[in-house]
């Protein structure tokens, strides 16, 4: 069975660079097809979709958050990371990976990650 | 971007209760609509996918509806477990927007 888990500094300081990964376990990242996400959910808010990894490597984001934005994986450790650069307090947030299975044609995240909880602060 | 409005945006209930909770897309996304439930600590789960279908190893007394901009997710006797955040996704376009939630509470 499949699981996720993000890992992280859960402080960072404004201006910095957020470093997350997600390990996959149970699975490959990089055999079938599957888009890797990262989604975020600030205190009282919804949740936000902020980009994915396809298993050839290609990625899309979130035009909100693109330019800060590098979503890579890493096949030999099977797992996908997220980087957002000059964080701000409005970055801080519950972090989530998530994955969808393009074969099954659900277009749904159907496995995700418990989250990481993310605070901006100096 | 889809806007995704969800209503109402918490609802208090009793066990046994029928719950309905409504989302709303700014613009037609066919069926491409996921329901998912949240609670803290613990990682969301997929509730429907494609507006109507049940995920494997969800409830029946959970269903949704509908097509185009309007969907509902129902729950025909509310369980003590389900006492939770729902939030709805559009997966028709990027990016993939969400609802703001809705959280169930017990009356």
């Amino acid at each position: 069975q499949v699981q996720l888990q993000e890992s992280g500094p859960g402080l960072v300081k404004p201006s910095q660079t957020l470093s997350l990964t997600c390990t996959v376990s149970g699975g490959s990242i990089s055999s079938g097809s599957y888009y890797w996400s990262w989604i975020r959910q600030p205190a009282g808010k919804g949740l936000e979709w902020i980009g994915r990894v396809h298993t050839s490597g290609s990625t899309n984001y979130n035009p909100s958050l693109k330019s800060r934005v590098t979503i890579s994986r890493d096949t030999s450790k099977n797992q996908f990371s997220l980087k957002l650069n000059s964080v701000t307090a409005t970055d801080s947030a519950m972090y989530y990976c998530a994955r969808v299975d393009v074969a099954l044609a659900t277009h749904a995240f159907d496995i995700w990650g418990q989250g990481t909880l993310v605070t901006v602060s100096s | 971007d889809i806007q995704m409005t969800q209503s109402p945006s918490s609802v208090s209930a009793s066990v046994g209760d029928r719950v309905t909770i409504t989302c709303r897309a700014s613009q037609g996304i066919s069926s491409w609509l996921a329901w998912y439930q949240h609670k803290p600590g613990k990682a969301p789960k997929l509730l429907i996918y494609a507006a109507s279908s049940l995920q494997s190893g969800v409830p029946s007394r959970f269903s949704g509806s509908g097509s185009g901009t309007d969907f509902t997710l129902t729950i025909s006797s509310l369980q003590p477990e389900d006492f939770a955040t729902y939030s709805c996704q559009q997966a028709n376009s990027l990016p993939l927007t969400f609802g703001g939630g809705t959280k169930v509470e017990i009356k």
